[in-house]
């Protein structure tokens, strides 16, 4: 079974800081993950995703995501905090194989808070 | 492109009616996904189809709820009677045909369902 757990519900940084959102997964097969942003009262956007590929992935927004295998994470960074940066975000996986056709388990959120 | 498509947005009904929602994916996405978010249980998958037909409803909490895909352009979720903790945010997410179950899923605004 599959799963993803997002170390923190809530983050706060400064305008400029430094953003780090947690992600560790649990996967019996080697996993596809991703990072989703959803903005207050609009549905999930996908900021990037790890496809077996480079274990370091930009995104959109100056986003980036590396897969550590031997620490199973694959947390979301971004240098430079902005206040339109301030959303929920999530990770989620899924995996080759059977019939999953795509099917995403979603980690729990985590709701980044940017101040002025 | 208009992107996926959810009617209604916003519906409030006291318990015991029925509800439907639905949802448009976007033109030529052949996999659509039915999700339920709430602060309790996050984000769920309910229920999905390939080609219009349901490939895993394993998430549908109960036979209360039901969904249709009568066509490659419409799909219906439908809950009856409602209970008033079937209150959430239910998305609709298509991803397009012959793509990966890697790919992005397109996610719709959302109805938010509120039961009294």
């Amino acid at each position: 079974a599959q799963s993803v757990t997002q170390l923190g519900s809530h983050v706060s940084v400064s305008e400029g800081a430094l953003v780090l959102l947690r992600c560790n997964y649990s996967s019996s097969v080697p996993p596809y993950l991703f990072w989703y942003v959803q903005y207050p009262n609009q549905g999930l956007q996908l900021l990037l995703k790890y496809t077996s590929a480079a274990t370091l992935v930009k995104g959109i927004n100056g986003f980036e995501a590396e897969f550590k295998k031997s620490e199973t994470s694959f947390h979301l960074t971004k240098p430079s905090a902005h206040m339109s940066d301030a959303a929920e975000y999530f990770c989620a996986v899924t995996y080759a194989g059977g019939t999953s056709y795509g099917k995403l388990t979603f980690g729990q959120g985590t709701i980044l808070t940017v101040h002025p | 492109d208009a992107g996926v498509i959810q009617s209604p947005r916003h519906e409030v009904t006291e318990m015991g009616q029925e509800v439907t929602l639905r949802c448009k994916p976007i033109s030529g996405h052949n996999s659509l996904f039915w999700y339920r978010q709430t602060m309790m249980r996050g984000l769920e998958l309910l229920i999905y189809f390939n080609n219009n037909v349901p490939i895993d409803d394993s998430g549908m909490p109960e036979d209360r709820f039901s969904a249709k895909m009568p066509n490659a352009s419409f799909s219906t979720l439908k809950i009856q009677p409602s209970e008033p903790r079937d209150s959430a945010v239910y998305f609709c997410a298509s991803i397009p045909s012959g793509s990966g179950f890697y790919n992005e899923q397109f996610f719709g605004p959302g109805t938010r369902l509120t039961v009294l």
